[in-house]
């Protein structure tokens, strides 16, 4: 049951340009996202987060866009450094108490 | 800046014997989690607890699962008998409201052997 889906398992990109990364939902329940980023043996590290009120949500060089009508939404990261190289997951809720968590896209910024 | 503290960072154990897995929520946090993350796999929720009672919890936390705030600042999981398939990363997470960022630790590895 993959409700909360990142169909990249990888992405690289030169440093200095944006990283798109993308994640669809099923669940039209879903009211509340989260992304995270995530080095080895370290647990995810809270980035941004969105709420289906709202359709972009910006803190710095992250931004979270959300289309509700397409369930889907994308973190776009300008500019890449170096240092965002990590496994980056989208989590989801919607009206109870459990985030449901995409299969991670593994970005990794070229210098 | 406060963190989710969690102990040990490593436990190996025999198949059949009992675990139990530490962490320290952020203190002024009500809701509380767990997490766990088989290798190469995606993080995937176990149970949520708020006002000393589970609030959910997922198909994999079965009877051989257990959760316990014994103590207003710990949160513990138990697993009674370990099976090599319960080897992952497991992660506390606390949040201050029931939506919201979660805050998680830097996990607690489990080997099964």
């Amino acid at each position: 049951d993959q409700q909360v889906k990142q169909n990249s398992p990888s992405l690289s990109v030169q440093e200095g340009r944006i990283s798109i990364l993308n994640c669809d939902y099923t669940n039209s329940m879903f009211d509340y996202f989260l992304w995270y980023k995530k080095y080895p043996a370290e647990g995810p590290t809270f980035l941004i987060s969105i709420s289906s009120i709202k359709d972009k949500n910006e803190d710095g060089r992250f931004t979270v866009f959300l289309n509700k009508s397409a369930k889907h939404l994308s973190l776009h990261i300008v500019p890449s450094q170096p240092g965002d190289s990590a496994v980056y997951f989208c989590a989801a809720s919607g009206g109870t108490y459990k985030y449901i968590f995409g299969t991670g896209t593994r970005l990794k910024v070229l210098a | 800046e406060p963190e989710v503290t969690q102990t040990p960072s490593h436990q190996v154990t025999q198949m059949g014997q009992e675990v139990i897995l530490r962490c320290v929520p952020i203190s002024n946090h009500l809701y509380f989690y767990w997490y766990r993350q088989i290798l190469g796999q995606k993080v995937e929720f176990l149970v949520s607890f708020y006002n000393n009672e589970i609030s959910e919890k997922s198909e994999i936390f079965d009877d051989q699962f257990s959760v316990e705030r014994p103590d207003g600042s710990n949160f513990t999981l138990k697993i009674r008998s370990t099976k090599l398939e319960d080897s992952a990363m497991y992660f506390c997470a606390s949040a201050i409201a029931g939506t919201g960022e979660l805050f998680f630790g830097e996990g607690s590895r489990l080997t099964v052997l």
